[in-house]
């Protein structure tokens, strides 16, 4: 039950673009479109912001996106705010019926 | 509008033991899948547990089996998580958060509550 791999930091200026990889195994990520990713602020619970790979709950600003290629799976926030800055983590479904969570990447927002 | 509360948290020593429950609210709690995830304080996400709609299938983190035990209660909406020899590793701020089954993502998440275990 080996954490997903995600940068520990990315960082990007108001407006830019950034993305967040998130890698696993053909046993959870690779296997399975069932990835999904959260935001949390500081001292917050976390937040849905994608599900099934790509899908956006209702409420979820269209400027993320997510997107999966063989064991890895990423995260794009376009036209980067203020309130973007925060902690992300991915997750997957595995092929032991349980869950796995990524290591978390902080988004700075310069 | 769809609640977790999770309550039962507190400071505990070593080998220890602590309940915490999961009330819910908002939706049809004996359809739903639950998970526990807990956080270690300036650490990531960690998925401890997980219990079926019905309770009758469970897994556990390799990091907890043997020493958490979850389990839930249809008729009072809620869930537990039985803590026992409980270690200073174990310390974090435990959530509960319902499956939404046909995607397996964590879609609603309680606040949390903490658990502490030091002597």
């Amino acid at each position: 039950q080996s954490a997903l791999t995600q940068p520990a930091s990315v960082s990007g200026s108001p407006g830019q673009s950034i993305t967040i990889s998130c890698t696993g195994t053909s046993s959870d990520v690779g296997g399975y479109n069932f990835v999904s990713w959260y935001q949390q602020h500081p001292g917050k619970a976390p937040k849905l912001m994608i599900y099934e790979v790509s899908n956006r709950p209702s409420g979820v600003s269209n400027r993320l996106s997510g997107s999966k290629s063989g064991n890895t799976a990423s995260l794009a926030i376009s036209g980067l705010q203020a309130e973007d800055e925060a902690d992300y983590y991915c997750s997957s479904y595995t092929s032991s019926s349980t869950w796995v969570f990524g290591g978390g990447t902080k988004l700075t927002v310069l | 509008e769809v609640q977790l509360v999770e309550s039962g948290g507190g400071l505990v020593q070593p080998g220890g033991s602590l309940r915490l429950s999961c009330a819910a609210s908002g939706f049809t709690f004996s359809s739903y899948t639950i998970n526990w995830v807990r956080q270690a304080p300036g650490k990531g996400l960690e998925w401890v547990s997980s219990i079926s709609s019905s309770g009758a299938t469970r897994y556990y983190a390799d990091s907890v089996k043997g020493r958490l035990t979850i389990s839930r209660d249809n008729t009072k909406n809620s869930l537990y998580l039985q803590m026992n020899s409980l270690r200073a590793e174990d310390t974090a701020v435990y959530y509960c958060a319902r499956i939404s089954w046909s995607s397996r993502q964590h879609d609603y998440w309680g606040q949390g509550t903490l658990v502490t275990v030091s002597s």
